[in-house]
This record gives structure tokens, sequence and C-alpha cells, in this order.
């Protein structure tokens, strides 16, 4: 079974750093992209970037440039987000997601999400 | 930067056609997936590429796109099914991925 195992839950002073791993079974962890999305309390869900786990190339949205930092450790099948400076705003859950269909597919980036992790919450407070 | 607009609440009576929608300049131009979130859980994918249905989704679930409008579809609704609901696409201008806002389905 295909599974994606995130870490614990996340208290955080603000203008600290956090970084959520994204563990992968199952399958074949090269091969499928890993999308970070957040939810805060009430919101809705919120795209924040992509990682090719093969090539560790990654993508992140705008809002999020120069505070984010998406890795991967492929000997572990593991792949983590860095979020720095922390604000309350940045209170949420954060989910990884695996892209429907492997990098080698035609269009793999239009097929949305079909593995999520179970979520960790981060709590950014003083 | 591409945005999707879903209304905020739908309604519908057990049994009966729950229909969502998502809007978008040109989103037939796009391929949209459609996502059930319950509090509590991880978001579940219950449409891709428009239409497509993952294994163990019930086929009750059916979506579509056309024009500026993607809609997804849930007939005979069950009380299960309540939840909010999320359309995304890929938008290859920015080269991100995009939500609309979701929208809560109340079944009662």
């Amino acid at each position: 079974q295909v599974h994606l195992v995130q870490s614990g839950a996340e208290v955080k002073k603000p203008g600290a750093s956090v970084k959520v791993s994204c563990t992968a079974s199952g399958y074949t962890f090269t091969n499928y992209e890993i999308n970070w999305v957040r939810q805060a309390t009430g919101q809705g869900l919120e795209w924040m970037g992509r990682l090719n786990p093969n090539s560790g190339n990654k993508a992140y949205e705008q809002k999020f440039q120069g505070r984010v930092t998406m890795t991967r450790n492929t000997s572990t099948n593991t792949a983590y987000l860095e979020l720095r400076s922390l604000t309350s705003h940045d209170t949420a859950v954060y989910f990884c997601a695996r892209f429907f269909r492997p990098v080698t597919s035609p269009n793999y980036l239009y097929f949305g999400m079909d593995v999520w992790g179970q979520g960790t919450t981060v709590t950014v407070s003083s | 930067s591409y945005e999707m607009s879903q209304p905020p609440s739908v309604s519908v009576s057990p049994g009966q056609t729950a229909s969502i929608t998502c809007s978008g300049h040109k989103l037939e131009d796009k391929f949209v997936s459609w996502y059930q979130k319950k509090p509590g859980q991880s978001p579940v994918m219950v449409i891709y590429q428009d239409r497509g249905r993952p294994s163990g989704i019930p086929d009750r679930f059916s979506g579509s796109n056309s024009g500026n409008t993607a809609t997804l579809t849930i007939s005979g609704t069950q009380p299960m099914d309540e939840a909010d609901y999320y359309c995304q696409a890929w938008d290859s201008n920015t080269v991100t991925v995009v939500f609309g806002g979701g929208t809560k389905l109340t079944v009662l």
C-alpha cells in the first residue's frame, strides 16, 4: 500500500523555523513529485510548492519564496519542508501529497494529487 | 495569478443530486481535480482530469468541465458525503497548483 507518513505536531515561537518530514512507502519515491499544501483553521487549501525527488528540483509558490526550502533524502524516501521566520499566520496543518502520475508521464502536472500524508499541525505562539 | 471561485456552501437532501461548481477564465482549457476534505482528515481526491474517478471512489461522484465552469456532481448524496470540496487545477502560465476556495456541502 502507498503511504505518506508525516512527522508529529510542532509548537514554535514567532521568528523560529520548523522542519516537517514526509516519508513515502509502497512505491518508488523518486518517480513521483511531492507537493506541500497547508490549511489554516477555517481556511482553504493553500499550495506551497513541489519537489522532484529524483532531480531535487523544486518550485515554490511566490508567496513563500525566500522563506521556504523543500529537500529530500532518497536513501530514506523522505521529503522535507522547512519554513523560516514563522508568524502566527503560519499556524496551520501542513500536508504532503503525491502527484497522481509519475514524472515520466506526459503532462503529469495536470492530474492532481492522489496520496496525502496525515498532516502535521504547526502552531506558532509566543 | 489564475483564480478559481466556488460557492461557499451547497445544501442537498439525502438521496438527491448535489452540484458544486468551480469557475475560472477558460477553465475548460485546464484539467480539474476535485478533493473531499472532512474535519481532522486529509483531503481525498474524488475526481481527476475533469471526469476521471480514482480507484475506490463511488460512482455517484462525477465531474465535467466546459467553458468557464467545472462541476462536481454527487448523485444519490449520502450523509457521509457531507464535507468541504475543493477544485484544483494546474496553471501552466505561473507553473503553480491552484485551489478553489472550497465549498461546504451540507446534507440535510
